[in-house]
């Protein structure tokens, strides 16, 4: 039982270059959440997902897409990505019910130069 | 919307000791539930305690309990004989109720040092 999983863990981009993060769970959870976590700061909410075909944006989501064909995967794209998107970011995930806990893959960092 | 504050950027004590972390929130919401989340330096986020905020009864898990003041919108973190493997940064978390797939919203946080 791996739990969450993100790949990879560490990638430099370049300034206007794309990469998609990759997050996967084995735990049948429907509700999948992706966050950033910047400097001395907590994580904030970047889009989540409660099934598959379902997504909807959090609180920062400019800069960023996803896609939930499944319910195992949630993939995070960036497009045109810029020094403002360096951070750790983390997906999540959570079985649907009233202040359910979420269990947190073990992020990648992102370096934008 | 909600906010979260931690007013402690960094607090240190000697290994054995009880330390306290704060956690004030702020929201209209009258159902909902607070976290305790900690993050050692291998950056996974590892759930420390939860509270629902209709108990009136503090969560008590192992060492680790909280004083929850729902009037004062209050959430402190108590960790009683502190050991090193305690060191870490500390988020308060916050969850509006309802079983809407709503995210987490977390303070700044709080580092945590235990000295030997």
């Amino acid at each position: 039982n791996a739990g969450v999983t993100q790949t990879p863990k560490f990638r430099i981009l370049k300034i206007g270059q794309s990469m998609t993060l990759q997050c996967t769970q084995d735990m049948n959870h429907n509700y999948m959440y992706w966050y950033r976590q910047d400097p001395g700061m907590g994580l904030k909410l970047i889009y989540y997902s409660v099934g598959a075909g379902i997504t909807d944006k959090g609180e920062v989501p400019n800069g960023y897409n996803v896609s939930r064909s499944t319910t195992e995967d949630f993939p995070l794209r960036l497009e045109l990505a810029a020094p403002s998107q360096t951070s750790v970011y983390f997906c999540a995930t959570e079985l649907a019910g009233e202040g359910e806990t979420q269990y947190f893959g073990p992020g990648t960092r992102l370096l934008v130069l | 919307a909600q906010t979260v504050t931690q007013s402690q950027p960094e607090m240190s004590v000697q290994e054995a000791e009880t330390v306290t972390l704060s956690c004030t929130y702020d929201t209209s919401e009258s159902n909902y539930y607070l976290f305790w989340y900690k993050q050692p330096p291998s950056r996974q986020m590892i759930l420390v305690i939860r509270q629902e905020a209709y108990k009136q009864q503090n969560a008590t898990e192992n060492r680790f309990s909280v004083n929850f003041q729902k009037a004062a919108k209050s959430f402190s973190l108590k960790i009683s004989d502190s050991q090193l493997g305690d060191t870490a940064m500390y988020f308060c978390a916050f969850m509006k109720g309802g079983g809407g797939a709503d995210g987490l919203t977390f303070g700044k946080g709080t580092h945590l040092i235990i000295q030997p």
